[in-house]
């Protein structure tokens, strides 16, 4: 079936250095991806999207990468900080009705930053 | 202004009960979506609603309904509740069907 998953359960990056989050999709239909950051007891937080029309966006301190090819997302952090700590998951979006769309998210990337 | 609330914030049930989650948008937000995130999982999309109508919805059974009312607020409730539905309920509010999604804090529901 169509699914969105991640290469990487765990990633540990000391503090400064960049770090990269895998994820790869099999909806070759998806055209509009989504990177989310959910920190502890917190609801998952918008950080950066990409459409397929596009292989690379910037936001601040983050980059989001698109392969179409090989059906591959990743998501890069600058300068890693402590409060980057928390869980990534990548989501695809599956077009609906009236102009609507579902969320499919991935199983998720623990990051722990290093002091 | 307020983001997207969720109540209660913890839940403790036993099987066979039903239970009701509610949300209130993101001011000026008029579409509510609800997913279901097990432990150390990644959210699954249950159904959304605009307009007071349910508009897609994910593969979850009929046991899961939902409601949106004028004010844009929803609910959403589970019936004859199975220990696999203990988890973090997610409401998302957006300005439409197909924009960005803005996430409250959950609703952790645990069934005994």
């Amino acid at each position: 079936g169509e699914s969105v998953g991640l290469h990487l359960p765990t990633l540990s990056v000391q503090e400064g250095d960049n770090s990269i989050i895998n994820c790869a999709y099999s909806n070759s239909a998806s055209d509009y991806f989504i990177w989310y950051k959910q920190e502890s007891g917190k609801g998952p937080q918008f950080i950066i999207d990409i459409r397929s029309n596009m292989d690379k966006r910037q936001g601040q301190r983050v980059t989001v990468l698109l392969n179409k090819t090989v059906k591959h997302l990743s998501l890069q952090i600058a300068a890693t900080q402590p409060g980057d700590s928390a869980v990534y998951f990548c989501a695809e979006t599956s077009p609906g009705g009236a102009g609507s769309y579902q969320l499919t998210f991935g199983k998720g990337t623990k990051l722990s930053v290093i002091p | 202004d307020a983001g997207v609330t969720q109540s209660p914030t913890h839940l403790i049930k036993t099987r066979g009960q039903q239970v009701t989650l509610r949300c209130s948008p993101k001011s000026g937000h008029d579409t509510v979506s609800w997913y279901q995130q097990a432990l150390g999982q990644g959210p699954q999309f249950i159904f959304q609603y605009y307009e007071e109508e349910e508009r897609q919805r994910g593969n979850f059974p009929d046991r899961f309904s939902g409601h949106q009312f004028p004010n844009y607020s929803s609910e959403l409730n589970v019936n004859a509740l199975l220990l696999g539905d203990s988890a973090l309920y997610l409401c998302a509010s957006s300005l439409g069907p197909g924009r960005e999604q803005f996430f409250g804090p959950g609703t952790r529901l645990t069934v005994l």
